[in-house]
C-alpha cells in the first residue's frame, strides 16, 4: 500500500449520470494530481493541486470538475460524460517541488466505463 | 510547458539481453527525471530517478543516464528478466510543480 487510496475501483455510468471519484492520501504531501490513462494517451495530466489551489487545468472538458477540500483529499466530479471518457483515472500525490525527492505516489486507479 | 517524448513505444528483448528506453524533454528548467514502472493491472511506481547535477545513476540492474545539453535521458536495464515486463514511463517536471510523462514503453522480456 503506497498511501494513496482511490474509490471506487470500478465505475460504470450512463452518459446522463453524475458521479464522483475520490482520492485520499496520508503521506503528508501537498500536491495532488488527476491523470487519465487510456490506450491512446497512456498518462495524460488532467489537474494539479498544490496546497489545495489548482495550478494546472490542461484544457480538460468542463464535464470533469475537480475539488480539493484539503491537502489529503481530492475529488473528480463527473457529469454528462461521453463513451470516449472511458479510461483508468489515476490519482497521485507528491511533495511540493523543491523538497527532497518529489516522487509521485499513485493510487490504484478507478476504471471508468461510460455506457 | 514541458514536452516529453519517449521511444520506443514497444520493445521486445530476449531474457538476459539489455533494454534501453530513451526520452527527450523540452524545458531546460527541468532538473529531476524519474522513471516509473507499471505492471499489468497495477499502479505506476517509481523505480529510479536522477537529478540534473549528475550524469548517471545506477541501482543494481537498472541505470539512468542524463545528457542535459542534448535534453535527453535514458533508462538501461541489463540482464533482463521476465518480471521486467511492464510499461515504463519517463517524466520531467519542467519549471513547474507537475510531472509531464512520456507516452510509455511496453517492454516484453521473452524466454
Amino acid at each position: 500500500e503506497t498511501g494513496v487510496t482511490q474509490t471506487p475501483r470500478h465505475l460504470v455510468m450512463g452518459m446522463t449520470n453524475k458521479k464522483s471519484l475520490k482520492c485520499e492520501q496520508h503521506l503528508g504531501h501537498n500536491a495532488m494530481y488527476w491523470y487519465k490513462q487510456s490506450a491512446k494517451k497512456p498518462l495524460e495530466l488532467m489537474f494539479v493541486y498544490s496546497l489545495e489551489e489548482r495550478v494546472e487545468n490542461n484544457s480538460v472538458p468542463s464535464r470533469f470538475s475537480p475539488e480539493c477540500p484539503n491537502s489529503s483529499h481530492l475529488f473528480l466530479h463527473l457529469h454528462t460524460l461521453q463513451p470516449e471518457d472511458s479510461a483508468l483515472y489515476l490519482c497521485a500525490s507528491s511533495h511540493e517541488w523543491g523538497l527532497a525527492r518529489p516522487e509521485a505516489f499513485f493510487g490504484q486507479g478507478t476504471r471508468l466505463t461510460v455506457v | 510547458g514541458e514536452n516529453v517524448e519517449q521511444h520506443p513505444s514497444t520493445l521486445s528483448v530476449q531474457e538476459g539481453d539489455s533494454a534501453v528506453i530513451k526520452c527527450t524533454y523540452s524545458d531546460s528548467a527541468s532538473n529531476y527525471f524519474p522513471w516509473y514502472k507499471q505492471e499489468l493491472g497495477k499502479r505506476p511506481q517509481l523505480i529510479i530517478d536522477i537529478r540534473s547535477n549528475v550524469g548517471e545513476k545506477k541501482d543494481q540492474r537498472i541505470a539512468v543516464t542524463l545528457n542535459k545539453t542534448a535534453k535527453h535521458f535514458s533508462l538501461h536495464i541489463t540482464e533482463t528478466q521476465p518480471e521486467d515486463s511492464a510499461v515504463y514511463f519517463c517524466a520531467a517536471p519542467g519549471g513547474g510543480n507537475k510531472l509531464t510523462f512520456g507516452t510509455g514503453t511496453q517492454l516484453k522480456v521473452e524466454l
